[in-house]
């Protein structure tokens, strides 16, 4: 079943400007992860955040994790043209046997 | 490091064809591998988990004869489509852990199989 639930479903931005997606969740987790799908593609890791994290980052990208309201963050700095992919957010819980549960994703689009 | 091969890419067959797909690990050794269906547009639905050596593990609603997945050895996954129908048109992805990591870990993905089914 669709655990996270990713906000905004479709975002379009100028290259240079900062895209903000929201994931939020259900159950207690383990972990958060976030991964790029390019289209007609498989998907690309992009970070991990665990349940005792509240913020990490990698290159152009900050995530941020609140597990008092169950959401998560993914924030891409000074976009790129190239970033234009869908984002899905997913959780692992306790005892699932490692399964990622992932939203619906958002759709980003940055136009040059 | 950490990549996961899928073939074929695509996929086109007539009604009743059974088809399979591959997932390997090439560089690493994955006692877990997990199948998944994309319809277009939508998020990635689970449909089975893939253990070295044992059945799989398949959810809710997820037919295991139709949908028949071998995983035997720690680099090779398959998910065979038996009779396949129009209806199983999809686009179906394959993720690997490796062996011996513990919980905070990703998840590696192949690259997808376009299947279509006329």
């Amino acid at each position: 079943s669709q655990q996270g639930e990713e906000d905004p479903q479709a975002l379009s931005i100028q290259e240079g400007e900062n895209a903000t997606m929201n994931c939020s969740y259900k159950t207690s987790i383990n972990n958060l992860q976030w991964y790029r799908q390019n289209s007609g593609r498989g998907l690309v890791h992009l970070i991990l955040i665990r349940s005792n994290e509240r913020e990490k980052h990698s290159g152009r990208l900050r995530v941020t994790l609140d597990t008092s309201k169950k959401s998560s963050s993914l924030l891409i700095t000074a976009s790129r043209a190239a970033d234009t992919a869908s984002y899905f957010c997913a959780t692992v819980s306790g005892g699932s046997n490692y399964k990622l549960t992932f939203g619906k994703g958002t759709l980003l689009t940055v136009n040059p | 490091g950490a990549v996961v091969s899928q073939h074929p890419s695509r996929v086109i067959c007539k009604s009743g064809t059974s088809v399979k797909i591959e997932c390997r690990s090439l560089d690493f050794q994955a006692t877990t591998m997990f199948w998944y269906r994309q319809f277009p547009k939508k998020s990635l639905m689970l449909m089975a988990t893939s253990n070295e050596g044992s059945k799989a593990t398949y959810e809710q609603g997820v037919e295991k004869d139709k949908f028949l997945i071998n995983h035997a050895s720690l680099t090779l996954s398959t998910l065979t489509v038996t009779s396949a129908h129009p209806e199983d048109s999809s686009f179906y992805i394959c993720s690997a852990r490796a062996r011996g990591v513990w919980d905070n870990q990703p998840q590696h993905f192949g690259d997808g199989t376009r299947l279509s089914i006329l």
